[in-house]
C-alpha cells in the first residue's frame, strides 16, 4: 500500500519568510496529492490540491509542485503571516487518501 | 451547505462503556470515511464506505471496534467496550469522488 513521509516534523520561520514542506510516496499508482491546513482544535482543511498530470499549481501565496519521477511533492508558502501558524498534512494517494504526520508551522512575528 | 456533521463533539466516558460516535456525511457524497487522531499516530482511515458498503476495514484496531452506514446520509463508529487508548479525536469526512475529502469538525474522546 502506499507510504507518505513528511518533513519536517516541526517548521519555524519569520513573518514575511517563505515556508517549505517536503513529501515522498511509494506507490506510483497514486495520481491525486492534496494538502489541508488544521488549525488548533479544529479539523482538517484542504488548502490546495495537485493531480499527476500537473506539474505545479498556485492559489495566492501558495504553491505545491510534483515530481512525479522522484515521488515527492512540496507545498510552499510565500510572505507568511502568523494566521500560517498550523499543523499541514501532506496525503497521496487515489482512494483511500494515506496522509503524512503532518508539520507543526510556527510563524513568528 | 451543512458540512459532514458529527456528534457529540466531546465525550467522557469511563472504561468499559459503550461509545458510540455518529456521522451525516455531505449530501450527494458517494464516500464516507473514519479516521482517528492521535499525537502518536496522526491520522489514521480506520474505514470508509462507498454507497453504503464498507469497502476497507483494514484500520480497525480490533473487534472493540464496528462501523455501520445504513443508509446515505448516516453512520456510526462504536466502540465497546472503550479503553484509555481509545482516546483520541474521531474524525468523519466525505467525498464525492472519493479523494478529494471533506472532514466534519471531529467527536474529541477521552476514555477514563
Amino acid at each position: 500500500g502506499e507510504n507518505v513521509e513528511q518533513h519536517p516534523s516541526t517548521l519555524s520561520v519569520q513573518e514575511g519568510d517563505s515556508a517549505v514542506i517536503k513529501c515522498t510516496y511509494s506507490d506510483s499508482a497514486s495520481n491525486y496529492f492534496p494538502w489541508y491546513k488544521q488549525e488548533l482544535g479544529k479539523r482538517p482543511q484542504l488548502i490546495i490540491d495537485i493531480r499527476s498530470n500537473v506539474g505545479e499549481k498556485k492559489d495566492q501565496r501558495i504553491a505545491v509542485t510534483l515530481n512525479k519521477t522522484a515521488k515527492h511533492f512540496s507545498l510552499h508558502i510565500t510572505e507568511t503571516q502568523p494566521e500560517d501558524s498550523a499543523v499541514y498534512f501532506c496525503a497521496a494517494g487515489n482512494t483511500p487518501l494515506v496522509f503524512g504526520k503532518g508539520t507543526r508551522l510556527s510563524v513568528i512575528a | 451547505d451543512a458540512g459532514v456533521i458529527q456528534s457529540p463533539r466531546h465525550e467522557v466516558t469511563e472504561m468499559g462503556q459503550e461509545v458510540t460516535l455518529r456521522c451525516k456525511p455531505i449530501s450527494g457524497h458517494d464516500y464516507l470515511f473514519w479516521y482517528r487522531q492521535t499525537m502518536m499516530r496522526g491520522l489514521e482511515l480506520l474505514i470508509y464506505f462507498n454507497n453504503n458498503v464498507p469497502i476497507d476495514d483494514s484500520g480497525m484496531p480490533e473487534d472493540r471496534f464496528s462501523a455501520k452506514m445504513p443508509n446515505a446520509s448516516f453512520s456510526t463508529l462504536k466502540i465497546q467496550p472503550s479503553e484509555p487508548r481509545d482516546s483520541a479525536v474521531y474524525f468523519c469526512a466525505s467525498s464525492l469522488t472519493g479523494n478529494t475529502i471533506y472532514f466534519g469538525e471531529g467527536s474529541w474522546l477521552t476514555v477514563v
